[in-house]
């Protein structure tokens, strides 16, 4: 059974850029969330997709955005890109949101 | 709003000594799940436990336990005989549960453990 994969593994971008990551979920699950983690921090819930549709989100402005596809890999978008969207982000997929497995994550770094 | 405090920012112990990480969390729902998380360096989470509201039993997993406290709204994680390889940063989260498929964490702040051989 393969588990939750990101990439790429790092990304470095400058201010005002546009990034997508990306996340193939675990065998059997059809729920993705995001997180962002900033260093030193506890992760922040970004969005939820079930089934293609966006299924709940946190506060994060709407440039930050995201898809999900039929095998229920998904992506997450960011527009207009700040020093402050420097972080890790964190890919879980579960079956319909109670027990998350994650990603190794992606560390985004904003120049 | 939901809200975990994990008090401790970081721990230092020697090998073999036993290492209690706090939690403490705040919710109005009457049904919930806590987690623990253990993040070693290379970044990714690893899934610990899970407990729901309704069942207040502590729970072992070989050197891992787990004492969930409602009373208290605490849900503490002991290592016993602590290893080098349990370094780590330890998360606890809190969800909600939701009428439809979704459900988001809330994590604590973290505990950094540095176990010294």
């Amino acid at each position: 059974e393969t588990g939750v994969t990101q990439s790429p593994t790092h990304l470095i971008k400058t201010r005002g850029q546009q990034v997508t990551l990306r996340c193939s979920s675990q065998s059997g699950h059809n729920t993705v969330s995001w997180y962002q983690q900033a260093l030193g921090q506890g992760p922040q819930f970004i969005f939820q997709y079930y089934r293609e549709e966006e299924n709940g989100r946190g506060n994060f402005p709407p440039r930050f955005s995201g898809l999900q596809f039929p095998n229920y890999s998904s992506e997450l978008n960011v527009n207009a890109l700040e020093l402050d969207d420097s972080a890790l982000y964190l890919c879980a997929s579960s079956i319909q949101g109670l027990e998350q497995f994650f990603g190794p994550g992606t560390r985004l770094t904003v120049l | 709003a939901q809200k975990v405090t994990q008090a401790q920012t970081e721990i230092s112990v020697v090998e073999k000594e036993d290492v209690t990480l706090d939690c403490v969390y705040e919710t109005r729902d009457t049904t919930y799940y806590l987690f623990w998380y253990k993040q070693p360096p290379s970044g990714e989470l690893v899934f610990l436990i899970r407990r729901n509201s309704f069942d207040e039993q502590n729970e072992i997993s070989g050197r891992y336990s787990w004492n969930f406290q409602k009373s208290t709204s605490s849900f503490n994680f002991t290592i016993t005989a602590s290893q080098v390889v349990d370094s780590a940063v330890y998360f606890c989260a809190l969800s909600e549960e939701v009428e439809t498929s979704g459900s988001r964490l809330t994590f604590g702040e973290g505990t950094q453990l540095t176990v010294n051989p």
